[in-house]
């Protein structure tokens, strides 16, 4: 069965500095999707990034950019230049077939 | 392009009661899907449709939980009778393509329900 995990429950950064946010996963399918999501206190989650696993570069969106490493079945996030609305929950997914699963999210702090 | 809309914001119940929850996804988006997210946890799939129909229920609580999708556009889910530990945020998602392809899940805002 699939799972994702995210190891860091709560994360703090400076702003402007960038921040990493782990995500592993387990997958035996050569096919699947991961997804990283923002969910400020407002409770909607915000889609911020998308990689296939058989993309070969990794991709980015502006700040935002995903560390994929399929060997080490890891898919972190990096932020650059941390902005203090950038302070929520984030969640890694993982899409294969009908399904989608998400970690247990990290909660990231923005400090002033 | 409006987003997926839910109502309503918030609920407050108490346990035996029955409650509806309401979802219009994006226009044109073939697949709808339910979550729950309790709180401290990643959102947990409860059924997902294609158009009218149900392509994933298998974690749906189906002796206390129900949803249609009946034109294929708008979406209910119904929960009765509730207990507390349905205490959660219910997050509606669609997405365009159809069911089993990967592909971005665009969210609404959510449910906060409270099960006194």
């Amino acid at each position: 069965a699939q799972k994702i995990t995210q190891t860091q429950p709560g994360m703090f950064v400076q702003e402007k500095e960038a921040v990493t946010l782990d995500c592993t996963y387990d997958t035996s399918d050569q096919s699947y999707g991961l997804f990283w999501y923002k969910q400020p206190s407002s409770g909607e989650m915000i889609f911020l990034i998308y990689q296939g696993s058989y993309d070969e570069q990794n991709a980015t969106e502006g700040r935002y950019s995903l560390n994929f490493q399929k060997a080490r079945k890891s898919a972190n996030l990096v932020i650059s230049a941390s902005q203090l609305g950038d302070s929520a929950m984030y969640f890694c997914a993982m899409s294969q077939n009908l399904d989608m699963r998400f970690g247990a999210g990290t909660r990231l702090t923005v400090k002033p | 392009e409006a987003g997926v809309a839910q109502s309503p914001r918030y609920k407050i119940i108490e346990k035996r009661q029955s409650v509806a929850f309401w979802c219009n996804p994006i226009s044109g988006h073939a697949t709808l899907y339910w979550y729950q997210q309790i709180l401290g946890q990643g959102p947990k799939l409860l059924i997902q449709f294609q158009n009218n129909g149900v392509v994933d229920d298998s974690q749906l609580p189906k002796d206390r939980f129900s949803a249609e999708r009946l034109k294929g556009v708008d979406s209910t889910l119904k929960i009765q009778p509730a207990k507390l530990e349905d205490s959660a945020v219910y997050l509606c998602a669609s997405s365009p393509g159809l069911a089993g392809t990967i592909e971005t899940q665009y969210f609404g805002p959510g449910t906060r329900l409270l099960v006194l």
